[in-house]
């Protein structure tokens, strides 16, 4: 069964640069969400979308902002990266009515 | 707001016997649902059993089960016939619909072979 893609799977930034993040959810699945991980952390949310407006939104730093597209996909673009970004992020997708959120294998985002 | 909780840091069981991991929430949605995660080394997150809050009976895969006691707030995973690959973390998460989820600070799992 197709998964949710995330790419790249690793990152490598220095402080004070901008990287973006991608996701492509499981087909037919309408909602996306972003989370972040940091080491030996529980995920935390960020935010999510549904149809491709804004559902939900948690503890996201006003340096990211993130969209949906047309096709569904989405990006998570951060700014300003700081040393305590640094984490796996996570997307997942569900869709309206079951809202079981299944996850993609992470982005890997180290900042130097 | 939610709140999940996850009181025990780290749970041991010998292959092949039952262990229960515990969770608490709290929340003030009418209508949600709780969810279990298993984290293996991989940093994978999977997906290992949902309950709906309107459902009165205990959701059940396979060897996962779970003891959902809404007026307690207490959502309960049973582990039977552990295997070694149920090495994990396991997080407690709680959301409603589109909302992200809140997770519990999660429940290290060791298999003892």
């Amino acid at each position: 069964a197709a998964g949710v893609i995330q790419s790249p799977r690793h990152l490598i930034k220095e402080k004070r640069e901008t990287a973006t993040l991608k996701c492509y959810p499981i087909p037919r699945h309408d909602t996306v969400y972003w989370y972040q991980q940091g080491p030996g952390q529980d995920p935390q949310f960020l935010i999510s979308f549904y149809e491709k407006m804004q559902s939900d939104k948690g503890s996201i730093p006003d340096r990211f902002s993130a969209q949906q597209f047309s096709d569904y996909h989405s990006e998570l673009n951060m700014s300003s990266l700081e040393l305590g970004d640094s984490a796996l992020y996570f997307c997942a997708s569900s869709n309206e009515g079951s809202y079981e959120q299944y996850f993609g294998p992470g982005t890997r985002l180290t900042v130097t | 707001a939610q709140t999940v909780t996850q009181s025990q840091p780290e749970m041991s069981v010998q292959e092949a016997e039952t262990v229960t991991l515990s969770c608490t929430y709290d929340t003030s949605e009418s209508d949600y649902y709780l969810f279990w995660y298993k984290q293996p080394p991989s940093r994978q997150m999977i997906l290992v059993i949902r309950q709906e809050a309107y459902k009165q009976q205990n959701a059940t895969e396979n060897r996962f089960s779970v003891n959902f006691q809404k007026a307690a707030k207490s959502f309960s995973l049973k582990i039977s016939d552990s295997q070694l690959g149920d090495a994990a973390m396991y997080f407690c998460a709680s959301g409603g619909g589109a909302d992200g989820l809140t997770f519990g600070k999660g429940t290290h799992l060791i298999i003892q072979p």
